[in-house]
């Protein structure tokens, strides 16, 4: 059975720093793309960008190029979405989902991880 | 980028059927073949109901179908039922450079 499975929820201050976690099982996670989607409080979902843990090929959207980290550890199965310093306007829900290649749909989602960030 | 354009909500009553359109540019919905559709209930991550335009996953009840004509795609749901309320956004490739949009999310609402 295909799971990803993110890192609990997070409660931060502006200005700090912060890596979420997304683990990926029942596939062959070097094989599959992984992306992550902002959806924040009351709104749609946003797409920000996809990596390809086989060689960590990695593309951004252009409205969060820049604003965050992409990563993956392909030897435990885990991409990584990080932020060098958090604004307010960074509480959302992020999730992360599993593509069969660059272009398609995202298959299979995350649990998702609720990101707050408040002085 | 702009998001695709969807319909803020559509309503239906049990055994209707509903469509929800989703319009984009050549740039995305209209020059590849690309489109998937999410529903995603209060608090649930999203789930994926249809692909490459009309194709559904394993899963997925047939009342469920999927189409595109120029740059608008749209999701059809037949023989609405209470557990299809929910919201619905369409997503489509959009080029090397943008990779994928997002439609803006539509609220099904089952009368």
């Amino acid at each position: 059975e295909v799971q990803l499975v993110q890192s609990g929820a997070e409660v931060k201050k502006p200005g700090e720093s912060l890596k979420i976690s997304c683990k990926g099982s029942g596939y062959s996670f070097t094989s599959y793309w992984i992306g992550w989607v902002r959806q924040m409080p009351g709104k749609g979902l946003e797409w920000m960008g996809i990596i390809y843990p086989g060689d960590s090929d990695t593309r951004y959207s252009p409205s969060f190029q820049g604003q965050v980290t992409i990563s993956a550890d392909k030897s435990i199965s885990t991409a990584y979405l990080q932020w060098s310093s958090l604004k307010a306007s960074d509480t959302a829900m992020y999730y992360c989902a599993r593509l069969p290649s660059a272009m398609a749909n995202f298959d299979y989602w995350g649990q998702g991880t609720l990101v707050t960030v408040s002085s | 980028q702009s998001a695709l354009t969807q319909p803020r909500s559509v309503s239906g009553s049990p055994g209707q059927s509903v469509t929800i359109s989703c319009t984009g540019t050549s740039s995305d919905v209209g020059g590849y073949n690309y489109v998937s559709w999410y529903q995603q209930h209060p608090g649930k991550a999203p789930k994926l109901m249809i692909y490459d335009v009309s194709k559904r996953p394993s899963g997925v009840p047939d009342r469920f179908s999927g189409s595109k004509s120029g740059n608008t795609a749209s999701l059809t749901i037949s023989g609405l039922q209470a557990e299809d309320e929910a919201d619905y956004y369409c997503c489509s490739y959009a080029g090397s450079y943008t990779f994928r949009v997002f439609g803006g999310g539509t609220k099904l609402t089952v009368l």
